[in-house]
């Protein structure tokens, strides 16, 4: 399987703390992008990290990237209650222009 | 990013009958994307839909069941037919941003319940 592959799969935090998500994944890449879903819904789009670069931030987001590893971490800092949702990797396969999703870590702050 | 819209945004269907779903954009985009989301699961890639071209399906999906048009550059729909209750899922399109090789929005689904 070329998947994505979210760990842990489930993850509950008390607000405030930091929240940490890792993706592996098992082929060459162009980038990778984190994605948030609440409840069902639509995908949110977080981050695109490129193959070429190690580390990048959003606000209280930080992502990282070790290609050598085919790894990658989502780090939520400072977290809130809306923060509760499902948060998915999705590395875009080099050679072809199509996301692969793996089964997600569903986050779950409590107040 | 571009403004991505689905209709409709739920419905219930009877086994045995068709449903289309309308994605719209906001801008023109050369790639749009449909997925399906069964429940509880990751997203699956149904097909890839370019304009001017016949939809490219991947594995396990086929046209006879899920066919798709993309008439312009802004607009898609992907059709369900002869539904089973195993085709019940979140179905989402998304596009290709133009910005950034590969960045994918999505908009926000449509959730199918086939009775």
């Amino acid at each position: 399987s070329q998947q994505g592959e979210e760990d842990p799969q489930a993850l509950s935090i008390q607000e405030g703390e930091n929240a940490t998500m890792n993706c592996s994944y098992k082929t060459s890449i162009n980038n990778l992008q984190w994605y948030r879903q609440n409840s069902g819904r639509g995908l949110v789009h977080l981050i695109l990290i490129r193959s070429n670069e190690r580390e990048k931030h959003s606000g209280r987001l930080r992502v990282t990237l070790d290609t050598s590893k085919k790894s990658s971490s989502l780090l939520i800092t400072a977290s809130r209650a809306a923060d509760t949702a499902s948060y998915f990797c999705a590395p875009l396969i080099q050679g072809a222009q199509k996301l692969v999703f793996g089964q997600g870590t569903r986050l779950t702050i409590n107040p | 990013s571009a403004v991505i819209s689905q209709k409709p945004s739920r419905d219930i269907c009877q086994r045995g009958t068709s449903l289309t779903i309308q994605c719209q954009v906001d801008s023109q985009v050369t790639m749009m994307f449909w997925y399906r989301q069964q429940p509880g699961q990751s997203l699956t890639l149904i097909a890839t839909a370019n304009q001017g071209s016949e939809a490219t399906y991947e594995s396990g999906f086929v046209i006879d069941k899920f066919p798709i048009s993309r008439p312009n550059l802004t607009f898609s729909t992907l059709t369900v037919s002869n539904m089973s209750p195993e085709d019940s899922s979140i179905y989402l399109c998304s596009v290709e941003a133009s910005g950034i090789w590969g960045e994918q929005f999505f908009g926000p689904g449509t959730r199918l319940t086939v009775l």
